[in-house]
């Protein structure tokens, strides 16, 4: 099972809209809308932010946003703020009955 | 609060083994499925293996089928990780999650357990 295919990193300005994408494909983020979304930072357990493609989870920001289209999925992040500053990954279910990552997304905030 | 507190990590000879422990506790572990997932230092998340609230279904990684088995023990709350025929690419921090039942994924993580493999 091939990783998915992420950005190494992204950056934005604070105040500014960013979008990571998560490619995979037809045996996972193409066939199931079972793509979620994981903040961590540094030294820090994984977070859940995003799961089912665009369900934010309770407590996380509306400037976080998840969609999907083919086989890529994307999370958006509106109204950039230094505490975003964040490794971001996207996980998909597979037809295989197992879970892939992606390689995950640097966030810089300039 | 939920927790998931990992514990056997440390250093490991190649070829040896480890069984790593997951205390869970704040919620009703019998009724929810567990995931292991690990991270090598500087690097990404990778998903190794998944079991089922009853502890029947279990699902695995191709990178550690036949060498890693996940179990769980509903009356310690506890889940567990043994790992078989470790190599220096096993090294990693081993991270224990709750599965969002329903959603194929998982919500909450513990702080993980480093586990170092030397040769």
């Amino acid at each position: 099972q091939s990783a998915l295919t992420q950005p190494a990193s992204v950056s934005g300005s604070p105040g500014q809209s960013i979008t990571i994408s998560c490619t995979g494909t037809g045996s996972d983020i193409g066939r199931y809308d079972y793509v979620s979304w994981h903040q961590q930072h540094p030294g820090k357990a994984p977070k859940l932010i995003i799961s089912d493609v665009n369900n934010r989870l309770s407590g996380v920001s509306a400037r976080f946003s998840g969609s999907k289209s083919g086989n890529t999925a994307s999370l958006t992040i509106s109204g950039l703020q230094p505490e975003d500053e964040a490794d971001y990954y996207c996980i998909s279910y597979t037809s295989s009955d197992t879970w892939v990552f992606g390689g995950g997304t640097k966030v810089a905030v300039l | 609060q939920v927790q998931l507190v990992e514990s056997g990590g440390g250093v490991v000879q190649a070829g040896m083994s480890v069984r790593l422990s997951c205390a869970a506790s704040g919620f009703s572990f019998r009724t929810y499925g567990m995931h292991w997932v690990r991270q090598a230092p500087g690097k990404g998340l990778e998903w190794l293996a998944a079991i089922g609230y009853s502890g029947i279904n279990k699902h695995y990684a191709d990178a550690v089928k036949g060498r890693f088995s996940i179990s769980r023990d509903e009356s310690k709350n506890t889940l567990f990780l043994q790992m078989d025929s470790l190599s220096i690419e096993d090294t990693a921090v081993y991270f224990c999650a709750r599965d969002l039942t329903g959603h194929y994924t998982f919500d909450y993580s513990g702080q993980g357990t480093l586990v170092t493999v030397s040769s």
